[in-house]
């Protein structure tokens, strides 16, 4: 897990809310991304975030949103408008100076949503 | 489609032994593969990176291989131990992309003693 914070560790919420999942990072990594873990199925990209006030949508955008205020944040609201946000959340940054663009991840949030 | 798809889906070995985990993928034109490891509830931790030259490589008791012509991956683990219980999960990198990774859904390996 590294230098990437993630908070918290469980979370639940009842349907129709909006909630916030934290992603901190100290390795001073530019790059930045959220990607969501359902059973049996491989990591999908939600978004990405290169830099600082800039992000793109990932395969699955539709439902969530992000910010990158700073280089060692990037916060992912999952808003009520996702159908189905039960899931495995996952983080991961990546260095500017990786040649092979090695991800590194956090330890994951993991929502559930009632 | 960029697709890489893993097999078998789940096994179950005993302590000791060897077992040998395979990927298959249609990802080009292809970047590199990567091996890694995800303990249940955890983040995944890289275990391998193999570029289209390489063909072998190893780290530990974990050898990778990689077939460029028939598009395939195995992950060989020698002499498991309890710790190796986890999802092994193949990735793979197009050259054209720069921050996008094709995964696939894993292999949940189960170490009995």
């Amino acid at each position: 897990d590294g230098g990437i914070t993630q908070s918290p560790k469980y979370l639940f919420r009842k349907e129709g809310q909006n909630v916030t999942l934290s992603c901190e990072q100290n390795l001073n990594h530019d790059a930045m991304y959220w990607y969501r873990q359902d059973p049996g199925q491989g990591l999908r990209l939600i978004y990405y975030s290169q830099i600082v006030n800039d992000f793109q949508k990932g395969d699955i955008a539709e439902g969530y949103s992000v910010s990158r205020e700073k280089k060692e944040s990037f916060p992912l609201t999952v808003t009520s408008a996702q159908k189905n946000p039960t899931a495995f959340y996952l983080c991961a940054t990546r260095g500017a100076a990786e040649s092979s663009y090695e991800q590194y991840f956090g330890p994951g949030t993991r929502l559930t949503v009632t | 489609k960029n697709q890489v798809e893993q097999s078998p889906q789940s096994l179950i070995i005993l302590e000791g032994k060897n077992c040998t985990l395979q990927c298959n993928y249609t990802v080009s034109p292809f970047s590199n593969l990567r091996w890694y490891k995800q303990d249940t509830g955890r983040g995944p931790v890289s275990l391998t990176i193999m570029t289209f030259s390489e063909n072998t490589k190893s780290n530990r008791r974990y050898t990778a291989t990689l077939d460029a012509d028939t598009k395939q991956s195995s992950l060989h683990i020698t002499a498991s131990q309890l710790s190796d219980s986890a999802s092994y999960i193949c990735v793979v990198s197009a050259r054209d992309s720069n921050y996008q990774l094709i995964w696939g859904a894993g292999t949940k390996l189960i170490i009995k003693p």
